[in-house]
């Protein structure tokens, strides 16, 4: 089945260290975007990319980088983690056709900093 | 700056009717979504309003006034498996393809 799928699931990681969370997507989507969602706070926009060679900054891309390998995948960087970096993070695609307006979400993976 | 309310927690019963409110106050407006989110899970895609009016798909309906900044999401004949949070998001403009989120809903549907 066309799926978001991300990698790891569940991460615990120390303070300093450099962690980078993947996404690849079968629905052959050109829109990709990653998100964190925090307790209280509801979902926020990292980084989203309409294809390879565009990469967009969204509310919160401080601490963060992504990189757009091909157009399967969407790779987010932390180049060195804080404990404020716990969060659940969800990577999300889109299709790019006018008309056509939601955002299938990945399982997320649960990153925790200590 | 970018304002999104939504009540944090609403409670009601098997087989009634539930209305989940949400008001905005954002820099623009390219459409609203609702989306439904069980504990540990993705976020699942709802409803999509960017017209004025009522949408109505199966058990849930979605309405917008854009002069009010208003929106709402109606389930009906609610059952078990509608215990989650129910997120409204806001899209900012169609070029950017910015969603801006509510903090959701998180509602608990008794028998």
């Amino acid at each position: 089945d066309a799926d978001v799928t991300q990698t790891p699931r569940n991460r615990i990681t120390k303070t300093g260290k450099r962690i980078m969370l993947e996404c690849s997507q079968t629905k052959g989507h050109d829109r990709m975007y990653w998100y964190r969602q925090d307790p209280g706070l509801g979902l926020r926009l990292i980084y989203y990319s309409f294809d390879v060679k565009d990469i967009n900054k969204g509310e919160i891309s401080d601490g963060y980088s992504v990189s757009r390998q091909a157009q399967a995948k969407f790779s987010l960087s932390l180049e060195s983690a804080i404990p404020n970096q716990t969060a659940l993070y969800f990577c999300a695609t889109r299709t790019g056709t006018r008309g056509s307006n939601e955002q299938f979400f990945g399982p997320g993976t649960r990153l925790t900093v200590l | 700056g970018q304002n999104i309310d939504q009540p944090t927690e609403m409670t009601a019963t098997e087989g009634a009717i539930v209305q989940i409110n949400c008001t905005y106050q954002t820099s623009g407006f390219n459409g609203l979504f609702w989306y439904q989110q069980h504990a540990g899970e993705a976020p699942t895609f709802l409803s999509y309003n960017v017209l004025d009016g009522l949408e109505e798909k199966g058990r849930f309906s979605s309405f917008l006034s854009r002069s009010k900044g208003y929106s709402y999401l109606l389930l009906k004949e609610l059952q078990m498996k509608d215990s989650a949070s129910y997120l409204c998001a806001v899209r900012l403009t169609y070029n950017t393809d910015k969603l801006i989120f509510g903090t959701g809903t998180r509602l608990q549907v008794f028998p």
